[in-house]
This record gives C-alpha cells, sequence and structure tokens, in this order.
C-alpha cells in the first residue's frame, strides 16, 4: 500500500527562526503532493501543491521540495510566527483522492 | 463564496438516536467528501461523491448512511452508532473528481464534533 509519514508529532522553534517538516512516502512517487495547515477542531486548510517534476514550489513565507531520490517532502516556514502554530499535513495523490500523514505539530514560542 | 458550511458543530447523541450531518457549498464543485478524523490521527476518506453520484465508499459500516440531494448539498445520515464512531466528521470538496493522480486541491468545513454515548 502507498503510505505517507510524517515521523515528528512536534516540533518547537522559537520566533524569527525557520521551521522545517518531514514528509516521506513509500513506493512510487505520487504524481503530487500536498500540504495542509489545521487548527484544533477546524478542519484543514490547503495550502501548497507540488508536482513530482517540480523541485521546488514558493508561496510568500512558506516553502515546499519535492526530492524523488529521497522520497521526501520538506516543508519550510521561514520568519516563523505565533500565528503559524498548528498541525501541518501533508497529502499524496491516488486515484480520486488524498491520503494523509498523521500530521507534525508546530509550535512557534515568541 | 469559498466556504463549505456544516452543521451542526456540535452533536451529542445516544446509540440508539438516528441524526443527520449537513454539508453545503456554493462554489460549483462538483466533487464532495467524508472524512472521519479521530484526535491526532489524519482524516480517513469515508465517501466520495462524483457529479451527485456516489463514486467511492470505504467499507464505511451501514450505520453511516450518505447522501447528495444535489450538487451543493451532502448529508452524513446515523443510526445506530458505537462509542468508538466518536469523532469530527469533515465535509470537503474540490472543483471536479479526480481523473487518476489528483491535482485538486479540497476545501474543508469546520467538521461535526460528534460523541456517541
Amino acid at each position: 500500500s502507498q503510505k505517507i509519514e510524517q515521523n515528528s508529532e512536534a516540533l518547537n522553534i522559537q520566533e524569527g527562526k525557520t521551521a522545517t517538516l518531514t514528509c516521506n512516502y513509500t513506493n512510487y512517487s505520487p504524481a503530487y503532493l500536498q500540504w495542509y495547515r489545521q487548527d484544533p477542531g477546524r478542519g484543514p486548510v490547503f495550502l501548497l501543491l507540488i508536482r513530482e517534476n517540480e523541485k521546488e514550489k514558493r508561496k510568500e513565507r512558506l516553502k515546499v521540495t519535492f526530492d524523488t531520490t529521497l522520497k521526501q517532502s520538506l516543508f519550510h516556514i521561514t520568519a516563523s510566527q505565533p500565528a503559524d502554530s498548528a498541525t501541518y499535513l501533508c497529502a499524496r495523490s491516488g486515484y480520486s483522492t488524498l491520503t494523509f500523514g498523521k500530521g507534525t505539530m508546530l509550535l512557534v514560542s515568541p | 463564496d469559498t466556504e463549505v458550511t456544516q452543521t451542526p458543530k456540535h452533536l451529542v447523541m445516544g446509540m440508539t438516536n438516528k441524526k443527520s450531518l449537513k454539508c453545503e457549498q456554493h462554489m460549483g464543485h462538483r466533487a464532495m467528501y467524508w472524512y472521519k478524523q479521530k484526535a491526532k490521527k489524519p482524516p480517513e476518506l469515508m465517501f466520495v461523491y462524483s457529479y451527485e453520484k456516489l463514486s467511492i465508499n470505504e467499507s464505511v459500516p451501514s450505520r453511516f448512511s450518505p447522501e447528495c440531494p444535489n450538487s451543493s448539498l451532502l448529508n452524513l445520515h446515523l443510526h445506530a452508532l458505537q462509542p468508538e464512531d466518536s469523532a469530527l466528521y469533515l465535509c470537503a470538496s474540490s472543483q471536479v473528481p479526480g481523473q487518476g493522480a489528483t491535482n485538486e486541491k479540497l476545501f474543508f468545513g469546520s467538521g461535526t464534533q460528534l460523541s456517541v454515548l
């Protein structure tokens, strides 16, 4: 089966630093990887999508990379702020839908 | 309007009750989804509707019954649930149903927090 893993349950960083979250997948590369943000008791919110043939995608303070050799995607938040504290989910594309990882809870301290 | 609206936000029900969860979107999306999410777990797909027809049922027990009355509405009918069914139920939509590997981003509602006593 196609798995998607986010090995870090939680990540604590200081405000202003860059947060780096990791997402690993098994077997064949998905055509797309997506990243979502989820706040407690709320639904996930789409952030970024990256295609298999793209190495990097940026949106404001966010950057996503896709390394098919390492079977890994990295999600970076630069100049992090306490408001960035949330759970971040990666998801791999599949036939007709997405499979989500468990998520990494990011806590940015002032 | 870029929202997916779910009602109710919270629901407590007994194991013999019948209740329904409702979801609405007015973005013209033709795919709608039900996900179930337990605490500290990822969302798990339950059902997919494509052009108002049920296209995916992820082996969900029959005590959960989905319904898509029209392209904007999605319901989840609940009957004889178990305490282990307590979870956050999320509705989502996407512009078109994924064909093959999907690049369609999902728009999620805020969810219904369900407690079964």
